[in-house]
């Protein structure tokens, strides 16, 4: 059973603009995490936000964190070609990562 | 640079066959795991270990087995191969809890005719 569910399921944007994707999870958690894959690559983590933030921001990233509401937000901003690829969030259930369906970004020049 | 590796990259093997896929981590990392891909799926934890001698179930261990002699490896074993074992398969490792960061192989496609 997936933990986080990512939306929408695909989403497709023109360079320049922002992208937004959420996950919504089931459980309390400790902390949330995000990752991106590229095409045939393993998962890159992007970002950890823990359970007492709202808001997290690494370079063109923008995690917010909803307790109450349990979910979560990724904005990536001035999207890039090279941000092309599927984001995962992971949350901590029973010791391990969960992770979600993903969300697969397309950013067309 | 520490890095975490697998092998082979691709295997295309017959149902009824043991296969090993191979997972290496130069990171000297206490936690591995192996994760399994499938469309409509997401990943889907196999095993999991937090040191030597240590080996944990995860959601989809049925026909999976792992051993850990030492820090950098945990092979993954299909006893077995099942057509329903046709995936692409993910080694990572953490350095402390589970809910660390968590660093990814590149992966290791298996199909199962």
């Amino acid at each position: 059973s997936q933990q986080g569910e990512e939306d929408p399921q695909a989403l497709s944007i023109q360079e320049g603009e922002n992208a937004t994707m959420n996950c919504s999870y089931k459980t309390s958690i400790n902390n949330l995490q995000w990752y991106r894959q590229n095409s045939g690559r393993g998962l890159v983590h992007l970002i950890l936000i823990r359970s007492n933030e709202r808001e997290k921001h690494s370079g063109r990233l923008r995690v917010t964190l909803d307790t109450s509401k349990k979910s979560s937000s990724l904005l990536i901003t001035a999207s890039r070609a090279a941000d092309t690829a599927s984001y995962f969030c992971a949350t901590d259930r029973g010791g391990k990562l969960i992770f979600g369906q993903g969300t697969e970004l397309s950013v067309k020049p | 640079d520490a890095e975490i590796t697998q092998s082979p990259r691709h295997k295309i093997t017959e149902t009824g066959r043991q296969v090993t896929l191979a997972c290496h981590q130069t990171w000297n990392h206490n936690n591995m795991f192996w994760y399994r891909q499938d469309l409509g799926h997401g990943l889907r934890l196999i095993h999991y270990s937090y040191g030597v001698q240590d080996t944990n179930k995860g959601e989809v261990s049925d026909g999976y087995s792992v051993s850990r002699s030492n820090t950098e490896d945990l092979p993954l074993t299909l006893e077995s191969a099942a057509s329903s074992q046709t995936s692409v398969y993910f080694c990572a490792s953490s350095e402390s809890g589970t809910w660390d960061t968590q660093y990814f192989g590149p992966g290791t496609r298996l199909t199962v005719l």
